[in-house]
């Protein structure tokens, strides 16, 4: 399975933007990227995906770097429900999803 | 829809005894996952199917694990006998299609406890 690096937590001021990072330096060429969530109690949430370009949708932006080795989930203005844990990963055609650690996204209000 | 539905939500019982995870995916999708998540491990993807045909089990911890998904529109995670070291939250999750721009949607969970 491909692999994904993210740091461990981070920490956003509320209304603020946040953007998290995201390594996936071995990314294969048909590999997407995905974002999931998961808020305290809950199960992981869809949040966004992309192959090659940006991408923008109601709950977030994923950028991707042009070499596709990193991309960034930016969160305009963070709330304190966007508090949970955010995961990184890489899907390829055989839809194995699978989570790495994750990072930890605490909001200060 | 009422999107992936699992029962019971809250499941204690005693160590030796046969449990049974149920799953409902949402109606349509063909790709359906059960997943365990503990503090120490995280989340790990036990098993997946794929038009109800088990595709990868090599997250299946052992053989007291088995997955079963009869129709479409149902699956079930029994561990028996069951260990105090399988207390976790078990997770359902189904997708429309496969392939990676697919997203998956998960249930609320099972939270086992094994006493």
């Amino acid at each position: 399975d491909a692999k994904t690096t993210q740091p461990n937590s981070m920490e956003s001021n509320e209304e603020e933007p946040v953007h998290l990072p995201c390594n996936h330096s071995t990314i294969s060429g048909t590999d997407y990227i995905h974002w999931y969530r998961q808020l305290p109690s809950q199960g992981p949430e869809y949040v966004i995906h992309g192959l090659t370009s940006n991408v923008n949708n109601r709950m977030a932006s994923l950028a991707i770097a042009e070499d596709r080795k990193s991309s960034t989930l930016i969160l305009h203005r963070a709330t304190l429900r966007d508090a949970a844990v955010y995961y990184c990963i890489l899907l390829e055609y055989g839809n194995k999803l699978v989570f790495g650690a994750g990072t930890i996204l605490r909001v200060k209000s | 829809d009422a999107g992936v539905i699992q029962s019971p939500r809250h499941e204690v019982t005693e160590m030796g005894q046969e449990v049974t995870l149920r799953c409902k995916p949402i109606s349509g999708h063909n790709s359906l996952f059960w997943y365990r998540q503990t503090m120490m491990r995280g989340l790990e993807l036990l098993i997946y199917f794929n038009n109800n045909v088990p595709i990868d089990d090599s997250g299946m911890p052992e053989d007291r694990f088995s997955a079963k998904m009869p129709n479409a529109s149902f699956s079930t995670l029994k561990i028996q006998p069951s260990e105090p070291r399988d207390s976790a939250v078990y997770f359902c999750a189904s997708s429309p299609k496969t392939g990676g721009s697919t997203e998956a949607f998960f249930g609320q969970g099972t939270r086992l406890t094994v006493v």
